[in-house]
């Protein structure tokens, strides 16, 4: 099954920077790579979502990049604001299963 | 689109007591799951059927939980008896197809057990 390791656990910035989060994943033949963002008290809510055939995928603020080669694809928050404080997941996916991890928690300062 | 209802909202038991929650995916919507997740965690997956089928339920502590999907719509998700560490919110949400689509999750029922 699918094995994704996503980092960091937790990530600071101050408002106006940038926020990285890179997951990794072992199964190659993975071909959907969705970012979950859930706020404080609220449901998860899809992001953006890159399937293989695609690299990069942009929309305003956030984008994802896909490096298939190296099986990792990454989260990039740029501009940050205070509403982006939340926790974000890159589930794994194990054959027809579909759980989420700890995820990262991103903390946006003002 | 109707997005994902679930009800109720909120739900506060004694121990031993049982409870049930329901989920309406989106309409044409063939996966559904359920996942508990509690504060501090991600979610953590129950079960999850593909029209009226079970794919998962590896995770669903039978002795107690017991979840159906009848007509491959609407499911329930029903504890039997309730235990303290079963306080959490527990989360419906739909896909298109399977996995490799995007969930959609409903607001939540936040249970707790006292």
């Amino acid at each position: 099954g699918e094995n994704v390791e996503q980092h960091p656990s937790t990530l600071s910035v101050q408002e106006g920077d940038s926020a990285v989060i890179k997951c990794t994943y072992s199964d190659s033949a993975s071909n959907y790579f969705p970012w979950y963002k859930q706020e404080l008290g609220k449901r998860p809510q899809l992001i953006i979502d890159i399937r293989s055939n695609v690299g990069e995928k942009k929309d305003q603020r956030i984008a994802v990049t896909l490096n298939k080669t190296a099986k990792h694809f990454s989260l990039h928050i740029t501009e940050t604001q205070p509403e982006d404080s939340a926790v974000y997941f890159c589930p794994p996916r194990s054959d027809y299963k579909l759980s989420f991890g700890a995820g990262t928690t991103v903390t946006v300062r003002a | 689109e109707a997005g994902v209802a679930q009800s109720p909202r909120y739900k506060i038991i004694e121990k031993r007591q049982s409870v049930a929650f329901w989920c309406n995916p989106i309409s044409g919507h063939a996966t559904l799951y359920w996942y508990q997740q509690i504060l501090g965690q991600g979610p953590k997956l129950l079960i999850q059927f593909q029209n009226n089928g079970v794919v998962d339920d590896s995770q669903l502590p039978k002795d107690r939980f017991s979840a159906e999907r009848l007509k491959g719509v609407d499911s329930t998700l029903k504890i039997q008896p309730a235990k303290l560490e079963d306080s959490a919110v527990y989360l419906c949400a739909s896909s298109l197809e399977n996995v490799n689509s995007p969930l959609h999750f409903g607001n939540g029922t936040r249970l707790t057990v006292t």
